[in-house]
């Protein structure tokens, strides 16, 4: 079985500052998809990025980015200029292309961006 | 292109009642699945449904909670019989295709138990 591991309960950063969220996961798997995800206050899940696993290449989205190491199974978010609207839950989660599909997430990192 | 739509967004339901929350995947979407993230927790997959069929609900509590996906409607979470740890916020995602590589998320339900 697939599990998520979120190490960090709580970050906080200085606006204009940069930070890393760290996430690990362990799967028997060797094609699947990992994702970062923000929640806001509003409870909507937004999709801030996600890798293919078969990619090296590491994503990159704006200020965003990933540190993916498949062999370590970590899979880091970088956030670059943090912004106070970057305040919020941030979920790592696993997708595998085969069986049914379904997302394991990780327990969270409250970040809170400081003015 | 509408998203992934939920209502109601907030039930309150007294311990006992029955509570009904509804799904209506993105247009094109016959791929459901259900999520329920406990306070200060995350996600938790529930069930996955193709329109007419349960393809897993390996994350379903094995008593009062059911689901269906009809031919016709929204999907359907049911949770009879309501205790105050079945409060939490339930979400509902859709995909095109059972290996899409992404699930596209509704706003989510927050059930409230008294």
């Amino acid at each position: 079985a697939q599990t998520v591991t979120q190490s960090q309960p709580e970050m906080s950063v200085q606006e204009a500052e940069t930070v890393t969220l760290s996430c690990t996961y362990d799967t028997s798997e060797s094609n699947y998809y990992l994702f970062w995800y923000k929640q806001p206050p509003s409870r909507q899940m937004i999709l801030v990025i996600r890798q293919e696993a078969y990619k090296q290449q590491n994503a990159t989205e704006n200020r965003f980015s990933v540190n993916f190491q498949k062999a370590a199974k970590s899979f880091s978010l970088k956030i670059s200029d943090s912004q106070l609207g970057d305040t919020a839950m941030y979920f790592c989660a696993f997708l595998a292309t085969s069986g049914t599909y379904k997302y394991i997430f990780g327990t969270g990192t409250r970040l809170k961006v400081l003015a | 292109n509408a998203g992934v739509m939920q209502n109601p967004r907030h039930l309150v339901r007294r311990r006992g009642q029955e509570a009904r929350l509804r799904c209506s995947p993105m247009k094109g979407h016959s791929h459901v699945y259900w999520y329920r993230q406990l306070p200060e927790e995350g996600l938790k997959f529930m069930v996955y449904l193709q329109k007419e069929n349960i393809i897993d609900e390996s994350g379903m509590p094995k008593e009062r909670f059911s689901a269906e996906f009809p031919k016709e409607g929204p999907s359907i979470l049911r949770i009879q019989q309501v205790v105050r740890g079945d409060s939490a916020a339930y979400f509902c995602a859709s995909s095109p295709l059972a290996s899409y590589n992404e699930q596209f998320f509704g706003p989510g339900t927050r059930l409230t138990v008294l």
